[in-house]
């Protein structure tokens, strides 16, 4: 994988419900995978950094799992609700260097 | 509280005006960034900074450049505005050797007409 891809695109989901989604990422020269929560009309806001594999974060009902070695993450939301409408983009570094390369996003739809 | 602010927050343009967008944080980051914002892209960087006199090109870096004079202030100018330089453009700082979090600005939508 060369780039930061993100799938899938959209989701909707039932109020509820819970739903995951994936980052891919190039695993060689691995330093750091980010998660940001976007919602419309506002600037993103990093939820999780995660470095290690194998690392899980949490963060009230929105989790992420980390794997270096095949260069994947996952973000989970349990119990979904409207609020968690939002954009939630990944992005990945090769260095302490702090340069990030986004994914396209994948834009979550919590119907009530 | 220590905050990053974007102007102006909405610009529109002519074609071949030369237009600069502000970039302003407090926090006092080493790293800044400038990202644009299209449809079906994502986020994708332009320029960016580690440092006072240090500007690095990023991706898309063809038609803008940054200067970085002081730690607070990243200026982005469009040397000759084009129609495909029609977007939201996002500022974005992070502390050096910490995680790396990026700190954003609430973005500049320009318009070039």
């Amino acid at each position: 994988i060369l780039n930061v891809e993100q799938s899938p695109q959209s989701l909707h989901v039932q109020e509820g419900d819970s739903t995951n989604f994936t980052c891919s990422f190039p695993s060689s020269n691995f330093y750091a995978l980010h998660w940001y929560r976007w919602e419309t009309a506002k600037s993103p806001e990093a939820l999780f950094v995660m470095t290690l594999n194998g690392d899980e974060k949490k963060k009230g009902r929105i989790s992420a799992t980390l794997n270096t070695k095949e260069g994947y993450s996952y973000l989970y939301i349990k119990g979904s609700q409207p609020e968690d409408s939002a954009t939630y983009l990944c992005a990945s570094a090769k260095a302490a260097g702090n340069k990030l390369t986004f994914g396209g996003g994948t834009r979550v739809l919590v119907k009530p | 509280d220590a905050e990053i602010t974007q102007s102006p927050r909405h610009k529109i343009t002519e074609t071949g005006r030369q237009v600069t967008l502000a970039c302003h944080q407090t926090w006092n980051h080493n790293n800044m960034f400038w990202y644009r914002q299209d449809l079906g892209h994502g986020l994708r960087l332009i320029h960016y900074s580690y440092g006072v006199q240090d500007t690095n090109k990023g991706e898309v870096s063809d038609g803008y450049s940054v200067s970085r004079s002081n730690t607070e202030d990243l200026p982005l100018t469009l040397e000759s505005a084009a129609s495909s330089q029609t977007s939201v453009y996002f500022c974005a700082s992070s502390e050096s050797g910490r995680n790396g979090e990026l700190f954003f600005g609430e973005g500049s939508r320009l318009t070039v007409l």
